[in-house]
């Protein structure tokens, strides 16, 4: 296992656009978190799933973003109409829900949105 | 009220000196833990070193410690003998509740750079 992948690395979109970034996490982990990362800040929550279930969603996720976890496996968070605000670093993370400690991260898609 | 302060936007160490990181937080829950990542300029979190709120002992990962000041609400991270490879962006975050709880607060991160 490698641990946790996230396709694309980057994505530069026009304003209005719709993407679509995908998380993989690793097999055994059954929560996955997202979060979101702006220039010169601490990455922000955004949701989780436990299974396929999502189970929290943060302020921060407006009517244009939707996740998803179809079977429990990876996830895919969608943006639609993009805005420039939404350029950041997206982050997933995925862990084992009783486990103390042990949240893995992928290495993110940077969104530009021009 | 942020749940996460780190203080220091920027911190220089000479090499193989050894460097403390602040990081107060902020939580009316008895259980909760903390963390310190640090993040390279490729982007992805490296898990470094936890402590949870019972943990009676600072945590220790090799070169890096924790001195957890619980009445402080303090975590500072120390690093031993800095090597020009823990150049990077360092974040604290905390989980609240017990084990297993939902998801991660962070702090805005201190950037360190080593100094040959």
């Amino acid at each position: 296992d490698t641990g946790v992948s996230q396709n694309p690395r980057h994505k530069i979109t026009k304003r209005g656009q719709n993407v679509t970034f995908r998380c993989d996490p690793i097999s055994e982990h059954n929560r996955l978190y997202w979060y979101r990362q702006t220039l010169g800040q601490g990455p922000e929550f955004l949701t989780y799933f436990q299974n396929e279930a999502q189970l929290e969603k943060s302020r921060l996720l407006s009517d244009r973003f939707s996740a998803e976890r179809p079977k429990g496996s990876f996830s895919t968070l969608e943006i639609q109409r993009t805005e420039q605000g939404d350029s950041a670093m997206y982050l997933c993370a995925s862990s084992l829900a009783g486990r103390v400690y042990g949240y893995t991260f992928g290495s993110g898609t940077r969104l530009t949105v021009v | 009220a942020q749940k996460i302060t780190q203080t220091q936007p920027g911190m220089f160490v000479q090499e193989k000196e050894a460097v403390t990181l602040d990081c107060t937080y902020d939580t009316s829950d008895q259980s909760y833990g903390l963390f310190w990542y640090k993040q390279p300029s490729s982007g992805e979190m490296i898990f470094l070193i936890y402590q949870g709120s019972y943990d009676e002992q600072n945590a220790t990962e090799g070169r890096y410690s924790l001195n957890f000041q619980k009445a402080r609400k303090s975590a500072n991270l120390v690093i031993s003998a800095s090597q020009l490879g823990d150049s990077a962006m360092y974040f604290c975050a905390m989980r609240e509740g017990a084990a297993g709880a939902n998801n991660l607060f962070f702090g805005t991160g201190t950037r360190l750079t080593v100094i040959p």
